[in-house]
């Protein structure tokens, strides 16, 4: 079984501060993908990385996949209150079927 | 371009009933996955369909089913429900294949009483 661990699972943090959240796996995935939840929502995709060591930035926001394609990292710089939410990484399986492995989800909450 | 559209967006329903849920994919997706959401599980995989046929599925009970029209839509069905059946259902549409991105719906949130 694919297990996708993230941590930390709860954060709060001031605005303009910086943060990182992890997403490692013992399994390797073709893709992996991060997600932001808002309360009773579905997720809404802001990445995809899918060739080892890819880096991709979305404003703010810093996604790396690592080398392995085991891991990957969301950093968010001088985060803001409008960052509040919930972040889930999902890593999708080789082969055609598409199944998503969701990791536990990390709770972030910018204080202004 | 219309989004992933699920209905409806709210359900009660007593121990024992069944329920049916509707998925609308986005336009040109053949992919539908269906997810259950709950505080102590997080996100956990029920099953996926592409062109009408069920291609994967995860570890719940039978009383999950689902089914894919020929027009892509998506419907789950959960029979004899539990309490522990309630949650949040997402349904999520992709073009084809692993490395292609989700898009969920906004998830029908079911409580049995």
């Amino acid at each position: 079984t694919q297990l996708l661990e993230q941590s930390p699972q709860f954060l709060s943090i001031q605005e303009g501060e910086n943060l990182t959240v992890y997403c490692n796996s013992s399994s390797v995935f073709s893709s992996l993908q991060w997600y932001r939840q808002e309360p009773g929502e579905g997720p809404v995709l802001l990445v995809t990385v899918v060739t080892g060591g890819e880096v991709k930035k979305l404003k703010r926001l810093t996604f790396q996949f690592g080398d392995a394609r085991k891991d990957s990292s969301l950093h968010i710089t001088a985060a803001q209150p409008g960052d509040t939410g919930l972040y889930l990484c999902a890593g999708a399986q080789a082969g055609g079927a598409q199944k998503l492995v969701f990791g536990q989800g990390t709770r972030l909450t910018i204080n202004p | 371009k219309a989004g992933v559209t699920q209905t409806p967006r709210y359900l009660i329903k007593t121990r024992g009933q069944q329920v049916t849920l509707s998925c609308s994919p986005i336009s040109g997706h053949r992919s539908v996955s269906w997810y259950q959401q709950t505080p102590g599980q997080g996100l956990q995989f029920l099953f996926e369909y592409f062109s009408e046929t069920q291609r994967n599925k995860g570890n719940f009970p039978g009383r999950f089913s689902g089914r894919q029209f020929s027009n892509s839509r998506s419907e789950m069905n959960v029979s004899t429900l539990e309490l522990g059946d309630s949650a949040l259902y997402l349904c999520a549409s992709s073009r084809a294949g692993a490395r292609t991105e989700a898009f969920f719906g906004q998830g029908t949130r079911l409580t049995v009483v």
